[in-house]
């Protein structure tokens, strides 16, 4: 089974720009789980989509928006970038609903270098 | 909100000699536990589960309610053993029958020859 796909792996971006990273998850996978990854703050989550509906958010503000598509794929939207979005962002998936009880597959995460 | 509490940031121990990560959370009842790993240019992965009760690559963790602890533990540490590991309860009961999960800011595992 393929695994969890990000794409791209690696972005360069100027402040004040949006970005839109994918995630593409385990085949049959309908959750995924989107998490900002930082030397200082470790990892932080950010939301949760099943179905294509949003199922939880994390504490950031509004410029981090993703959204799911039919077939599972989610897309994560950052809007008037800052220097401090500079991070590793990991997708995860899973089978169900509610990353505390099951397992999350995770990707290999976008190098986000916002200048 | 949830507090995860993983006090080291490194720990170095000698192949052969236990090992002990600590994990403290501050939600209490949580209905399940993980630890998870990411070894050198690997992926985030799940190592183990509380609620399965298994033990893997040799590693247990002892759910302790009354400490709110959740510490992992290996006998006798390996050379591949090194890496990044990362404990996760839950955050809490966040609606629409769902809770997320929290991870602590993870403990690196250097294993010495």
């Amino acid at each position: 089974k393929a695994g969890v796909t990000q794409t791209p792996r690696y972005l360069i971006k100027t402040r004040g720009q949006q970005v839109t990273l994918s995630c593409s998850p385990i085949s049959g996978h309908r959750s995924v789980s989107w998490y900002q990854q930082t030397p200082g703050q470790g990892l932080q989550f950010l939301f949760e989509y099943f179905s294509e509906t949003q199922r939880n958010k994390g504490n950031f503000p509004g410029r981090f928006s993703g959204r799911q598509f039919s077939n599972s794929r989610s897309e994560m939207n950052v809007s008037t970038l800052e220097l401090g979005d500079s991070a590793l962002y990991l997708c995860a998936s899973s089978l169900r609903q509610g990353s505390s009880y099951n397992e999350q597959f995770f990707g290999p995460g976008t190098r986000l270098t916002v200048l | 909100a949830q507090r995860v509490t993983q006090p080291e940031k490194l720990l170095s121990v000698f192949k052969g000699a236990p090992v002990e990560l600590k994990c403290n959370y501050s939600y209490s009842g949580s209905p399940e536990l993980f630890w998870y790993v990411q070894y050198s240019r690997q992926r985030l992965q799940l190592l183990l589960r509380h609620i399965s009760r298994e033990s893997i690559k040799g590693f247990t963790a002892d759910l302790n309610k009354g400490e709110t602890s959740f510490h992992l533990k290996k006998p006798f540490a390996q050379e591949e053993d090194s890496a990044m590991y990362y404990c996760a309860p839950p955050e809490g009961y966040s609606g629409a029958g769902s809770y997320q999960l929290t991870f602590g800011k993870g403990t690196k595992l250097s294993v010495i020859p």
